[in-house]
């Protein structure tokens, strides 16, 4: 089955302890993104890749890292998480083609930072 | 920010009437793409018309899009139960690889 998988689903961490939330999948898309979703903000692009070891920042980039090793994985790093980055993470990865079409979703990240 | 915003925030139906909502944006586009989100879960791409496109069809959605306006519509006919859910557009700047959503509609279809 094609699909984006997130782990993990459910995150509670204190401020300042370095976490990582892992995201692959298993359509061999070159596109992957992060957005974080907030209420009544939407979603916003966090960080994306075009391809392996090509990463850029979106809209939100500040307090996040990200690495592309691989085509299938696409982890976000967060170094020192601090309260503000209480939010719900989606990955998303795409077909690259020119022009971008649709994005597939995992299921999110409830990330809580105390 | 190039965030867009949809119009209107809440929408609250009866089962079998049509659902409207509109979505504009700040930039020059290449698509715009119409995704569904239940509660809490991963987005669901619904639809995609390209910006040289006015009108698009599938099955009981209807999207339409004015690039002099920047703006775009998602019409649902005959809604069902089943479609409550929030909706978001979402655009790719044709300057580059970025998405930006709207900030969603929440559609509720009472039985």
């Amino acid at each position: 089955e094609a699909q984006v998988t997130q782990n993990p689903r459910y995150l509670i961490t204190v401020t300042g302890k370095k976490l990582t939330v892992t995201c692959s999948q298993n359509m061999n898309h070159e596109y992957m993104s992060w957005y974080r979703q907030d209420p009544g903000l939407g979603l916003r692009q966090i960080y994306y890749s075009m391809n392996v070891e090509v990463t850029d920042k979106g809209d939100v980039p500040e307090g996040y890292k990200v690495s592309r090793k691989e085509k299938r994985n696409f982890p976000l790093i967060l170094e020192s998480p601090s309260p503000n980055q209480t939010s719900l993470y989606f990955c998303a990865s795409s077909d690259y083609r020119i022009p971008l079409g649709e994005q597939y979703f995992g299921p999110g990240t409830r990330l809580t930072v105390t | 920010s190039q965030q867009g915003e949809e119009d209107p925030q809440a929408l609250s139906i009866q089962e079998g009437e049509n659902a409207t909502m509109n979505c504009s944006y700040k930039t020059s586009i290449n698509n715009l793409q119409w995704y569904r989100q239940n509660s809490g879960r991963g987005l669901v791409h619904l639809i995609l018309i390209r910006s040289n496109e006015r009108e698009k069809h599938s099955g009981r959605l209807r999207v339409t899009l004015d690039t002099s306006k920047k703006s775009s519509s998602l019409l649902i006919t005959a809604s069902r139960a089943a479609d409550t859910a929030s909706y978001f557009c979402a655009t790719l700047a044709d300057t580059g690889n970025q998405f930006y959503f709207g900030t969603g509609t929440s559609l509720t279809v009472i039985p």
